[in-house]
């Protein structure tokens, strides 16, 4: 139980377009999910935060205009990152917490983003 | 704020070798810690957790015990197998609910040879 869908789990682009990711919860209902940064041979770095039907909030120095999350229901949180340039080009992973397992995070395989 | 330190890698072992990672914190007040750990293509999972002072986590052979007089939680396993080579992260949270932030340790590549 507690899986978390990722999609796509790799995509390139050119700079200036814009690139969905989304993170389900395939068999539970997420209350909160986070999404993160992990650049190479580093660690996890928090952008966001977004309970279902609420506004995501972001860490300090996010763009959330440039980072946009949108959290419809309980099984699907969207991160898109608009008009995407190089210096987008990151492993992004997203996460789900459940209710019942307080602070435990259950996380997707990730998304690797080139941007051209 | 909060912080974690874990042992620079990348770790490489021989088959049934005996494994350390340690893994220091520092937060304001008092965390629960995780181990999480990440195969190649996965995303991570959770390894083990230990809540409170003195309580120690186990899982698959892995061991951790929260230390709070150190701010330890090292990661310890009597022998490894060729299975465990990932990529292994300690983490802390300081609130109790499924809203509640993590924050990462730099992370851990083990690489264990047959």
């Amino acid at each position: 139980g507690a899986v978390v869908s990722q999609h796509p789990s790799w995509v390139i682009c050119k700079s200036g377009t814009s690139v969905k990711i989304e993170c389900r919860s395939l068999d539970f209902q997420a209350t909160t999910m986070f999404w993160y940064r992990q650049f190479p041979k580093q660690s996890l770095m928090l952008m966001a935060t977004s309970n279902e039907g609420s506004k995501a909030t972001y860490e300090q120095g996010v763009e959330k205009d440039k980072f946009l999350i949108n959290h419809a229901s309980l099984t699907l949180s969207t991160l898109t990152v608009t008009s995407a340039h190089p210096e987008d080009s990151s492993f992004y992973i997203c996460s789900a917490g459940l209710a019942r397992a307080k602070n435990i995070q259950y996380f997707g395989a990730g998304t690797r983003l080139s941007v051209l | 704020g909060n912080s974690v330190t874990q042992m620079e890698g990348p770790v490489t072992l021989s088959e049934e070798a005996f494994l350390t990672i340690n893994c220091t914190y520092t937060a304001t007040g008092y965390p629960s810690l995780f181990w999480y750990v990440q195969y190649p293509g996965e995303g991570l999972q959770l390894l083990l957790k230990a809540t409170k002072a003195d309580d120690k986590g186990s899982n698959k052979g892995f061991e951790a015990t929260y230390r709070k007089e150190t701010t330890s939680f090292h990661l310890e396993k009597g022998s490894v197998q060729v299975s465990d080579s990932a990529v292994y992260f300690c983490a802390l949270s300081e609130g109790e609910t499924s809203g509640s932030r993590l924050t990462f340790g730099e992370g851990t590549q083990l690489t264990v040879n047959p």
